[in-house]
């Protein structure tokens, strides 16, 4: 059974800083993942793609990496500013249906 | 990119009661997903609807409870039944068109 979890559960960085937010997989047969944020109340807003066969997508101040042998991906946020806080959500597609991670909560502070 | 709506937007609900929530998209989709989001919880996958055939529910979630239809290529309806304050959630509708593709939401109240 998938399971998908990402590290840190929540994250208070001052603005201007560089940060990677982790998520791991256990079950390393996957068609893709996806990288998006919820901002609270609202609706999941996709940031990032990256197919099975791809290791880094690149979307502005955005970039993240797929190791599928380790079961890890990784979306670094360049310059963080207080726009992006919001919570961050992973989801790995399997077979049929894709699997969500626990999310972190982003807050940049000002 | 898809772009979905979801009718209510959110609501507040007596136990007992059901509620019916719609699902429409701008386009023709084969998949779409049902998901609940418990408050401060990640999303679970309610069931997989595609056009033409039974939907497909996970474990833990049942038709009684959680009736799906989907009549054609761009709309589905997802109900909650006999609602309990368990139940109080975001319930979400995806669509995949080569990515997965979110609706705002719907949040659920029951008192």
């Amino acid at each position: 059974k998938q399971e998908v979890t990402q590290i840190p559960a929540a994250l208070s960085v001052p603005e201007g800083e560089n940060l990677v937010l982790n998520c791991s997989f256990t079950d390393s047969a996957i068609y893709n993942l996806q990288w998006f944020r919820q901002d609270p109340g609202k609706g999941l807003t996709s940031l990032l793609l990256i197919q099975s066969s791809q290791r880094e997508q690149t979307s502005g101040r955005l970039n993240a990496s797929l190791d599928k042998s380790s079961g890890r991906s990784t979306l670094y946020i360049a310059a963080s500013q207080p726009g992006d806080s919001a919570t961050y959500l992973c989801a790995v597609r399997g077979t049929y249906k894709y699997i969500f991670g626990t999310g972190t909560r982003l807050k940049v502070l000002a | 990119s898809a772009v979905i709506s979801q009718k209510p937007s959110r609501d507040i609900c007596q136990r007992g009661t059901s509620l019916t929530i719609q699902c429409q998209v701008d386009s023709q989709v084969t998949m779409m997903f049902w998901y609940r989001q418990q408050p401060g919880q990640s999303l679970t996958l309610i069931a997989t609807a595609n056009q033409g055939s039974e939907a497909t529910y996970e474990s833990g979630f049942v038709i009684d409870k959680f009736p799906i239809s989907r009549p054609n290529l761009t709309f589905s309806t997802l109900t909650v039944s006999n609602m309990s304050p368990e139940d109080s959630s975001i319930y979400l509708c995806s669509v995949e068109d080569g990515e997965q593709y979110f609706g705002p939401g719907t949040r659920l109240t029951v008192t």
